[in-house]
């Protein structure tokens, strides 16, 4: 089983600021078609989890474009370059290279 | 719209059985793969299990395999999540959920081992 491990675990920010979470997977999610499969959710407060970015660089459709993902193998990086207030909640990668595995979620806060 | 609603959940005693449903509609449902992720109050994501579009492929968590079983009936656009011997750490909302270029997720079923 992949294990996905995130950082960090919380994260308070400023809006208008940058910030950026990282997940690694504990083996490659490159498939041989060049794929790297991992996503990015975000998960609201009562909501169920949004889909933000697919394929580790791919925006979801509807997603705002401050939203970015980069990465590849094992490490990854899902960046907002100016946060908003609505985009406080949990954040969580996941491989889908095999059965899911999610990381332990990073919950994002306005300072 | 694509739509995904789960039932089936409840209250059962360690050791139990449930089986749980996704009625689907509003897309192919036999030409992809169909996943349950489960939430425990509280908690984390966590993947239970997957099945691709003609059930020929399944994968489970370590933690629910030879006790979970998913299937799928493509004629009646459902799926099904069937759980044996069930424990207390099973407690969690269940979601079913279709994932290609977008993700739905349906609104959840709560499954109660006490």
């Amino acid at each position: 089983e992949i294990v996905m491990t995130q950082s960090p675990l919380s994260l308070p920010v400023t809006p208008g600021e940058p910030a950026s979470i990282s997940c690694r997977a504990s083996q490659s999610l490159l498939h041989s078609n060049g794929h790297n499969y991992l996503d990015w959710y975000l998960q609201r407060p009562g909501q169920t989890p949004q889909l933000l970015i697919y394929l580790g660089s791919n925006r979801a459709s509807g997603v705002p474009d401050r939203f970015s993902g980069s990465g590849a193998g094992t490490s990854f990086t899902l960046r907002i370059r100016r946060v908003e207030a609505e985009d406080v909640g949990v954040y969580y990668c996941v491989q889908t290279l095999q059965t899911w595995t999610f990381g332990q979620g990073t919950r994002v806060e306005i300072k | 719209e694509m739509q995904l609603v789960e039932s089936g959940g409840g209250l059962v005693q360690p050791g139990g059985s449930l089986r749980l449903s996704c009625a689907t509609s509003g897309f192919s449902f036999s030409s992809g793969w169909m996943h349950w992720v489960r939430q425990a109050p509280g908690k984390g994501l966590m993947g239970v299990s997957r099945i691709n579009g003609d059930g020929s492929v399944t994968g489970y968590a370590d933690s629910v395999k030879g006790r979970f079983t998913i299937s799928r009936d493509n004629a009646k656009n459902t799926l099904f999540l069937h759980m044996d011997s069930l424990r207390v750490e099973d407690t969690a909302v269940y979601y079913c959920v279709r994932k290609m270029n977008t993700a739905t997720w349906g609104q959840g079923t709560l499954v109660t081992v006490s």
